[in-house]
């Protein structure tokens, strides 16, 4: 079965400090792995992809990789309540059948 | 806004019942994702059509079915309603079966 793990949280961090959220996934022959942020009642919205080891910076974002180890996290730098949402982890082995995390659940207190 | 729309918004529907559901994809995008995510859960992946053919099933029975058109518009089929199918249901477009997927807003379906 080819899982991604995430923890469920809640994650609480206060404004302007780095959030860290982590995710973990069984099949190494995984090759693209997305982050998505939904807000209750909303549906996902596309943040960041990686598709190669190392870190890749998007503003306030950035998405780390590590395939040995089988990990990706993502560091939110200056975190704003409106980043308060649930972050889903998505790895995509084929193409076609993208596995999502059960996502982790940021508040980001004023 | 990613230019997916889905529709119904909202749904209530009984058990034993069958139910359609619409996406068009975003402009350009010829390749729609269907997904069903459970309350508290991750979306969880039921089919993909590309160019009107399906191109790849997650762990779903056959009655969940669907169906690309020519412009690249989708519908998600579900015969026989149980309980359980109630969740949202998300369908995401991207371009020759991409990873990168932009998704539409939703259909929240409730099974009673």
């Amino acid at each position: 079965q080819k899982e991604v793990e995430q923890n469920s949280g809640p994650l609480s961090v206060p404004e302007g400090a780095i959030a860290s959220l982590n995710c973990t996934y069984s099949d190494r022959g995984s090759q693209s792995f997305f982050w998505y942020r939904q807000y209750s009642g909303k549906s996902p919205e596309l943040i960041m992809f990686i598709y190669s080891n190392g870190d890749k910076e998007d503003g306030r974002f950035t998405a780390q990789l590590n395939k040995a180890s089988q990990y990706v996290s993502l560091l939110i730098r200056d975190s704003q309540p409106s980043d308060s949402a649930t972050y889903l982890c998505a790895v995509s082995f084929s193409g076609n059948d993208m596995r999502f995390g059960a996502g982790t659940r940021l508040t980001v207190k004023p | 806004e990613t230019g997916v729309t889905q529709s119904p918004t909202h749904l209530i529907k009984t058990r034993g019942q069958q139910v359609t559901l619409r996406c068009s994809s975003q402009s350009g995008h010829n390749t729609v994702s269907w997904y069903q995510q459970a309350l508290g859960q991750g979306p969880q992946f039921i089919f993909q059509y590309y160019r009107e053919e399906e191109n790849g099933r997650g762990n779903f029975p056959p009655r969940f079915s669907g169906l690309q058109f020519p412009n690249y518009s989708s519908e998600l089929n579900v015969n026989a309603l149980e309980l359980d199918d109630s969740a949202l249901y998300l369908c995401a477009s991207s371009w020759d079966r991409g990873e990168t997927q932009y998704f539409g807003p939703g259909t929240r379906l409730l099974v009673l």
